[in-house]
C-alpha cells in the first residue's frame, strides 16, 4: 500500500477557505468511504478532524469539512483563522483490515 | 473522556528489540469494541500505521513491517504493547497509540531513537 498523495503545502489568507485534496486509488479512497483527516500542530499529537470522508466529531468546529469524488477526498477549512495553521494529514481504510495515510500538507496562514 | 499514555525505552540498540506500552485510562480497554492501534512518525515525516489489535486479541499489521511487528494486549492492566523487532535507524520515530478506527484520541506520543 502506497501512502495517499497530498500537497506539500497550502496557505490562505484570515477569513479565506482552502482545500486540501487526498489523491489515492480505487483501493483505498475510491473504495470505501472510511477517509479520516487529522490536525496536527509543531509537537502535538493529531487530533481526528473529519471521519467516514464528511463527518465531524462532537466539539470541531463547522468550519471543517470533508468531501469525496471518486478517488480523491478533500478537507476545506472556510473562515481561516490563525489557530487553523498547522498540518493535516489524511487517512483510508485500504482494504484487508489496513490502513493508509497521506503524506501531509503543511497549512499556512498568511 | 478516554486517555492514552505510552511508555517505554527512549533508546534502543540496532538490531535490538523495541517495546511499548500504551495504557488506556478513564475507562476499560474492553469496552466499546474498539480496535487499538499503533501508528509512528519519524522526525519531520509523515504518519505510518503499524498496526491494531482487538481485546479478542485479533491482530492486523502494515504488510511492510509484518515480519517485525508483534503487538498484543492485557486486559487485566488495561493495556496493549507493541515489539518491533531487528530496528533499524529507520525506525527512529515518534510512536503513538490510538483508538478504534477513527485514531481517535492519540496518545501523546513517545519518541524512540534507535542508536548504538
Amino acid at each position: 500500500q502506497s501512502a495517499l498523495t497530498q500537497p506539500a503545502s497550502v496557505s490562505g489568507s484570515p477569513g479565506q477557505s482552502i482545500t486540501i485534496s487526498c489523491t489515492g486509488t480505487s483501493s483505498d479512497v475510491g473504495g470505501y468511504n472510511y477517509v479520516s483527516w487529522y490536525q496536527q500542530h509543531p509537537g502535538k499529537a493529531p487530533k481526528l478532524m473529519i471521519y467516514d470522508v464528511s463527518k465531524r466529531p462532537s466539539g470541531v468546529s463547522n468550519r471543517f469539512s470533508g468531501f469525496k469524488s471518486g478517488n480523491t477526498a478533500s478537507l476545506t477549512i472556510s473562515g481561516l483563522q490563525a489557530e487553523d495553521e498547522a498540518d493535516y494529514y489524511c487517512c483510508s481504510y485500504a482494504g484487508s483490515s489496513i490502513w493508509v495515510f497521506g503524506g501531509g500538507t503543511k497549512l499556512t496562514v498568511l | 473522556q478516554v486517555q492514552l499514555q505510552e511508555s517505554g525505552p527512549g533508546l534502543v540498540k540496532p538490531s535490538q528489540t523495541l517495546s511499548l506500552t500504551c495504557t488506556v485510562s478513564g475507562g476499560s480497554i474492553s469496552s466499546g469494541n474498539y480496535y487499538w492501534s499503533w501508528i509512528r512518525q519519524p522526525a519531520g515525516k509523515g504518519l505510518e500505521w503499524i498496526g491494531r489489535i482487538y481485546t479478542s486479541g485479533s491482530t492486523n499489521y502494515n504488510p511492510s513491517l509484518k515480519s517485525r511487528v508483534t503487538i498484543s494486549v492485557d486486559t487485566s492492566k488495561n493495556q496493549f504493547s507493541l515489539k518491533l523487532s531487528s530496528v533499524t535507524a529507520a525506525d527512529t520515530a515518534v510512536y503513538y497509540c490510538a483508538r478504534g478506527d477513527r485514531f481517535d484520541p492519540w496518545g501523546q506520543g513517545t519518541l524512540v531513537t534507535v542508536s548504538s
